[in-house]
């Protein structure tokens, strides 16, 4: 099974700040990982297809980059609204999708 | 609008069943691949199940395979999740999703219900 390893676990940042967060895969993807906002009691969100593909409706302020083993996700310019957890999804050669293990975005 | 509207959680004992219930609506039910997914209290998300739009392919984590049992009623919009010989780790909220759709094969979820909790003590 594929493994994603996701950094970091959790972060706290000020309103206006550029959030960086990575994942790597256990093996080639390709661009087959998407990104995911969970907010508690809350559906989880698409965000990000493809790696780098906004959803539909998704504020341009979250991005997506990366091929291959390594992704990031970033938030150009942080939100109030965007706290929650973040997780990357890959779903290359399934089953199974696997996500990674989450980070916890809190604002200061 | 999707709407994906989940129902049939609850406390079971141990080693006990239940049968999860996803009713859709907002979209052509049949033309869309549909996923089972779930979060342990204080843990991550997992990826369950998956069914194809017609029924004929499924996929399971290893985790529940030859205990839970993923099927869809066309006719009705729905989508179930039948799990059986619980055990404590699966408490879990249970999540249906409907798959992005993207393109044929390549299945990942897109839209997600608000999550049903099971919770298997004694």
């Amino acid at each position: 099974d594929i493994q994603l390893t996701q950094s970091p676990s959790s972060l706290s940042a000020s309103v206006g700040d550029r959030v960086t967060i990575t994942c790597q895969a256990s093996q080639d993807i390709g661009n087959y990982l998407n990104w995911y906002q969970h907010k508690p009691g809350q559906a989880p969100k698409l965000l990000i297809y493809d790696a780098s593909n906004l959803e539909a409706g998704v504020p341009s302020r979250f991005s997506g980059s990366g091929s291959g083993t390594d992704f990031t996700f970033t938030i150009s310019s942080l939100q109030p609204e965007d706290i929650g957890t973040y997780y990357c999804l890959q779903y290359d050669n399934i089953p199974p999708l696997t996500f990674g293990g989450g980070t916890k975005v809190g604002v200061k | 609008e999707i709407q994906l509207v989940q129902s049939g959680g609850g406390v079971v004992q141990p080693g006990g069943s239940l049968r999860l219930s996803c009713t859709a609506s907002g979209f052509t039910f049949e033309e869309y691949a549909m996923h089972w997914l779930r979060q342990v209290p204080g843990k991550g998300l997992e990826w369950v199940s998956l069914i194809s739009g017609n029924g004929v392919t499924t996929y399971y984590a290893d985790s529940v395979k030859g205990r839970f049992t993923i099927s869809r009623d066309n006719k009705k919009d729905s989508l179930y999740l039948e799990v059986n010989s619980l055990r404590a780790e699966d408490t879990a909220v249970y999540f249906c999703a409907r798959d992005r759709g993207l393109r044929d094969f390549d299945w990942f979820p897109g839209v997600w219900g608000q999550g049903t909790p099971v919770i298997v003590s004694s």
